[in-house]
């Protein structure tokens, strides 16, 4: 069946430290995967988005994500995250057989100033 | 180009009262879905339209009733509605679910729903 993992319920970092979070997938063919981003009282933007091609996607906000298929991976990075990056992350996959997107339960990033 | 649109914003029903919650898009699209965010547990879809006319169950549909009369709106409704349904309602859209760039889904602002 497929599936969407987030390890990580909550992750707290400083200001200006890297970033990285963790998305595993079940998926039996090449899975289309996506992060997005929710802050509070908002709906989902999304960042990024892999369907083919090179692995490593590059999205907005300074993001980006690399594709490894060994791994079942899809994990998120920011080189420095910022104040502003403080908002919930939802990584999700399109279940194609069924023409929706499944998502993962979300990791809440908080930034230490 | 407002993108996706939710009526209401906010809104308390008490046990047993109806709604119906209005999703719009302006895009064109003709994927459109309905989920529910509940804490610790992502969002969860309940009903989804590949069309207008068109309707089919998520994962959790029970208690829930949609309709797409028009290719630009999808109505949430609730019958009866119970405690357990007080959550914040989600509506997306995307273009026709064909591949490539055509997944991404749009979202809207939300609608939050307590329910006493």
């Amino acid at each position: 069946a497929q599936s969407v993992t987030q390890p990580d319920i909550h992750i707290t970092v400083s200001e200006g430290a890297s970033l990285e979070l963790r998305c595993n997938y079940s998926y039996g063919a090449t899975p289309y995967l996506f992060w997005y981003v929710q802050s509070p009282g908002q709906g989902l933007q999304l960042l990024l988005k892999y369907f083919s091609g090179d692995t490593l996607v590059q999205g907005i906000k300074g993001f980006e994500a690399e594709f490894k298929r060994s791994q079942s991976s899809f994990n998120l990075r920011k080189p420095s995250v910022h104040w502003s990056d403080a908002a919930e992350y939802f990584c999700a996959i399109w279940y194609s057989s069924a023409s929706k997107i499944i998502f993962g339960s979300g990791t809440r990033l908080s930034i230490r100033p | 180009n407002a993108g996706v649109t939710q009526t209401p914003k906010f809104r308390v029903l008490k046990t047993g009262q109806s709604m119906t919650l209005l999703c719009a898009q302006d895009m064109n699209h003709e994927y459109m879905y309905w989920y529910r965010q509940d804490p610790g547990m992502g969002l969860r879809l309940i009903h989804y339209s590949v069309g207008e006319g068109t309707t089919a169950k998520g994962e959790v549909p029970d208690g829930y009733n949609v309709s797409r009369l028009k290719k630009q709106n999808f109505l949430l409704g609730l019958e009866s509605a119970a405690p357990s349904q007080t959550s914040v309602y989600f509506c997306a859209s995307s273009y026709n679910g064909g591949g490539a760039d055509q997944e991404t889904q749009y979202f809207g602002p939300g609608t939050r729903l307590l329910v006493l």
